[in-house]
């Protein structure tokens, strides 16, 4: 059974700095999606990743993803405060129909 | 175009009561679900479809029930309410999997009282 597993869940962090989201998953995915959710609203689509080495990058986020690590990043460069939002991976089993399973969430909180 | 639209945005049940969310999308995508987010979690997928007249349990879809029987619509209905239910409900689709993001509707927030 497919799990996802993101952490830290929540995080505050200053203004400039740099930080990272970890997303581990249990069982073989070629597939990982990352999206951003700001409260009370709607999920956004920030990176869908298909490949071992896959590296895309979207501002000050960039996220990368090891699939025999079973491992997607976010990295955050220089976070900035509209960067405060829950982030969510998700992650879509081998098979073209699978089920896509999404992790708890990483609150982020950036202090002005 | 409108996206992924849902109705009603909020609605109040009492216990044993039934309803049906309303989800619609305009982009032609063979793939839709409904996921639930409880306050403070990650999102549950309660079923999904592949194209109209295919339905797939999810999760969690014990208490729900769904149909697709055109491309655009995936009703979810919740027949006898219970507290457990209270959540909010998104319904998203996809042009399919692989490097096709979902794109969501903007959430039912139900609650049962």
């Amino acid at each position: 059974e497919l799990k996802v597993e993101q952490n830290p869940l929540f995080l505050s962090m200053q203004e400039g700095k740099n930080y990272t989201i970890y997303c581990n998953y249990s069982t073989t995915s070629d597939r990982l999606y990352w999206y951003r959710q700001d409260p009370g609203k709607s999920l956004e689509s920030l990176f869908v990743l298909l490949s071992n080495g896959a590296v895309k990058q979207e501002g000050r986020l960039m996220a990368s993803l090891d699939t025999k690590a079973r491992l997607s990043t976010l990295h955050i460069t220089a976070a900035v405060h509209d960067l405060s939002a829950t982030y969510f991976c998700a992650v879509a089993g081998m098979n073209r129909d699978d089920k896509i399973i999404f992790g708890k969430g990483t609150r982020l909180h950036i202090l002005p | 175009n409108a996206g992924v639209t849902q109705t009603p945005k909020f609605r109040i049940l009492k216990i044993g009561q039934s309803m049906t969310l309303q989800c619609t999308q305009d982009m032609n995508h063979n793939y839709m679900y409904w996921y639930r987010q409880d306050p403070g979690m990650g999102l549950k997928l309660i079923y999904y479809s592949v194209g109209a007249g295919i339905t797939d349990k999810g999760e969690v879809p014990n208490g729900y029930n769904v149909s697709r029987s055109t491309t655009e619509d995936f009703p979810l209905r919740l027949e006898l309410a219970a507290p457990s239910q209270t959540s909010v409900y998104f319904c998203a689709s996809s042009r399919r999997q692989g490097p096709y993001e979902q794109y969501f509707g903007p959430g039912t927030r139900l609650t049962v009282t």
